[in-house]
């Protein structure tokens, strides 16, 4: 597709559901980046993906975070149990090649998550 | 660690006025620094960048020069308008690495 998409756009969960949110990287893109926004904030890193190893995952804020990219393009970010203090938009970004120093990441729009 | 901040928002300003929004950072190192953008309801966006030590970046009439002695990397613009409210934010990544660290959001409301 032209750009980042992300799904769904809005999620409500009740406290202790899992969730599950959906990241379309730009086609052919070989980072993947996972950013959690809480409301007012700056984003926050998630964890990272280089083609469907994940190389950095030091950002997940507990076990109950996991992500996965089994075959280098599609990501999921899957939160188990969820607290109210997930509630944050999770925004999702890919870039084309390895190069640290590349700065065209490019953003979805992100997914509005609310726990109830 | 790596760490990024702003000034608080919201910034009200009046079209074609002067904007300034402070940035300041702290890293080991030389890090890279950029501005990214976010309308509302849209992904954040690459504004401008720089990448060592007195480099100015520049975009759609914005601008920020990379200060190294001032640890600081202040976005302005010298008129702005309408569209260019949004939400700016400034990040940094260092050396080798992959992560953006971001500050907190500048809110930018202008009114006609």
């Amino acid at each position: 597709g032209a750009g980042v998409s992300q799904s769904p756009r809005y999620k409500v969960a009740k406290r202790g559901q899992d969730v599950a949110l959906r990241c379309d990287p730009i086609s052919g893109h070989v980072s993947l980046f996972w950013y959690q926004q809480a409301l007012g904030q700056g984003p926050e890193f998630l964890t990272y993906f280089q083609n469907e190893a994940q190389l950095d995952k030091s950002g997940l804020p507990s076990d109950r975070f996991f992500a996965e990219r089994p075959e280098g393009s599609v990501s999921t970010l899957k939160i188990q149990r969820t607290q109210q203090e997930d509630s944050a938009v999770y925004l999702c970004a890919s870039r084309k090649d390895r190069a640290a120093t590349n700065e065209k990441l490019f953003f979805g729009s992100g997914t509005q998550l609310s726990v109830l | 660690g790596n760490s990024v901040t702003q000034m608080e928002g919201p910034v009200t300003l009046s079209e074609e006025a002067f904007l300034t929004i402070n940035c300041t950072y702290t890293a080991t190192g030389y890090p890279s620094l950029f501005w990214y953008v976010q309308y509302p309801g849209e992904g954040l966006q690459l504004l401008l960048k720089a990448t060592k030590a007195d480099d100015k970046g520049s975009n759609k009439g914005f601008e920020a020069t990379y200060r190294k002695e001032t640890t600081s990397f202040h976005l302005e613009k010298g008129s702005v308008q309408v569209s260019d409210s949004a939400v700016y934010f400034c990040a940094l990544i260092r050396g080798a690495g992959n992560m953006l660290t971001f500050g907190g959001g500048t809110r930018l409301m202008v009114k006609p």
